[in-house]
């Protein structure tokens, strides 16, 4: 079965701080996605990670993608109250399987100004 | 709006009663997905539709539960005899191309609407 898990589950943080989020699987992904997830709403697709190693920079958020493509860690520097929402890792394992993602369980951020 | 729309966003339901919810996808989009999402927890896979065809669906969808995408477009997802356990976000999610396992940018996004919560009583 494969698993991603996310730490921390929960992350509360003063505005201009940075933090790191960790998502970790013992399966190797083809792909990772990270996504924002405001309460009540889906979620929204930050960035897209294909291959291992990768680094892609949104803005403040920094996105790498393990060598071995079995790990992942979004960074956000100098976070601001509108970054609070949950976090979201999802990744796609295997090739040809329709675009079903298997997610970790979430990084609720909150970011007190 | 041109997104994924989801409809009802909000069913308060007796247990025992069935719902129904309606995904729209994005035009055009050959791929629709449906996911749950319960309280602190991520997204879990349900089931997907390529076209009018269910590919593919999840351990998690019971008996109880049926999608279905008649002409390809949009689809519903019916849970019969609802239970307090099914109370959860239904999110659904369309994608533009056959998903072939290499991301592209542009291509291969897979889009979320805002789901339609469940609440079982």
């Amino acid at each position: 079965t494969q698993l991603l898990e996310q730490s921390p589950q929960f992350l509360s943080i003063q505005e201009g701080e940075n933090l790191t989020v960790y998502c970790n699987s013992s399966s190797v992904f083809s792909s990772l996605q990270w996504y924002r997830q405001e309460p009540g709403e889906g979620p929204v697709l930050l960035v897209t990670v294909v291959t291992g190693g990768e680094v892609k920079k949104l803005k403040r958020l920094t996105f790498q993608f393990g060598d071995a493509r079995k790990d992942s860690s979004l960074h956000i520097t100098a976070a601001q109250p509108g970054d609070t929402g949950l976090y979201l890792c999802a990744g796609e394992w295997g090739y040809n399987q329709g675009g079903k993602l298997i997610f970790g369980q979430g990084t609720e951020l909150s970011v007190k100004p | 709006d041109t997104g994924v729309s989801q409809n009802p966003r909000h069913k308060i339901t007796k247990r025992g009663q069935n719902v129904t919810f309606r995904c729209d996808p994005i035009s055009e989009h050959n791929r629709l997905y449906w996911y749950r999402q319960t309280l602190g927890q991520g997204p879990e896979f349900l089931t997907y539709f390529q076209n009018e065809a269910q590919l593919e669906k999840s351990r998690l969808l019971s008996d109880r539960f049926s999608a279905e995408r008649p002409k390809g477009s949009f689809s519903t997802l019916e849970i019969q005899r609802t239970e307090q356990g099914d109370s959860a976000m239904y999110l659904c999610a369309s994608s533009p191309t056959p998903w072939t396992g290499v991301p592209v940018l542009s291509g291969n996004t897979i889009y979320f609407g805002e789901g339609s919560w469940l609440t079982v009583v």
